[in-house]
């Protein structure tokens, strides 16, 4: 049960975007729409903010947007702002056997 | 206003067992998958196991297969994971998470279970 693998660290200023990337094989990423992005500042418990590669919960600013491409997902912030300062994990279905992996976990600094 | 509210976590000798419990509100709980998911200190996400709604079905990561238990209780909307043989390395913080199967929509605060002696 291999992590998927994030970038440990991405920044950006505000107003700029910063895409987030979640790299998996073929038996998770690449092999279903279920990947899922979590944001969790210091001391909190993780909160969802996309599901299924590009679906955002209620309430999630649609300055948060998922895609994929092959085995790697991204997660790109736009239009940054203080609150997006934060680490982001990605999270994918990788079979009936293995129900969750998660990444490693990226710490995105607002500059 | 889902909560998800669990308790059980403490200081446990290697070896050791701990009952973790996660009292769900708020939404339709024996309609939903649960999940337990833990985070050693400074460290990333871990999954950790899977129930089914019914809880026919459960699902265990290697590193916790044959210590840990997960079983739910729908007459009382409560999650729960029994874990025997504990390590060190099991110290973390474990959070009791609707969903499953890298969807994880709702979380608890989390319960800090540290295994030392």
């Amino acid at each position: 049960q291999s992590a998927l693998t994030q970038p440990p660290s991405a920044s950006g200023s505000p107003g700029q975007s910063v895409t987030i990337s979640c790299t998996g094989t073929s038996s998770d990423v690449g092999a279903y729409n279920y990947v899922s992005w979590y944001q969790q500042h210091p001391g909190k418990a993780p909160k969802l903010m996309i599901y299924e590669v590009t679906k955002r919960p209620s309430g999630v600013p649609d300055r948060f947007s998922g895609s994929k491409s092959g085995n790697t997902a991204s997660l790109t912030v736009s239009g940054l702002q203080a609150e997006d300062d934060a680490d982001y994990y990605c999270s994918s279905y990788a079979g009936s056997n293995n129900l969750g992996v998660f990444g490693g976990g990226t710490k995105l600094t607002v500059l | 206003e889902v909560q998800l509210l669990e308790s059980g976590g403490g200081l446990v000798q290697p070896g050791g067992s701990l009952r973790l419990s996660c009292a769900a509100s708020g939404f339709t709980f024996s309609g939903s998958a649960m999940s337990w998911v833990r985070q050693a200190p400074g460290k990333g996400l871990e999954w950790v196991s899977t129930i089914s709604y019914g809880g026919a079905s459960t699902y265990y990561a290697d590193s916790v297969k044959g210590r840990f238990t997960i079983s739910r209780d729908n007459s009382k909307n409560t999650l729960y994971l029994q874990m025997n043989s504990l390590r060190a390395e099991d110290t973390a913080v474990y959070y009791c998470t609707s969903g499953g199967s890298g969807y994880y929509p709702n979380w608890g605060q989390g319960t800090l279970v540290t295994v030392s002696s």
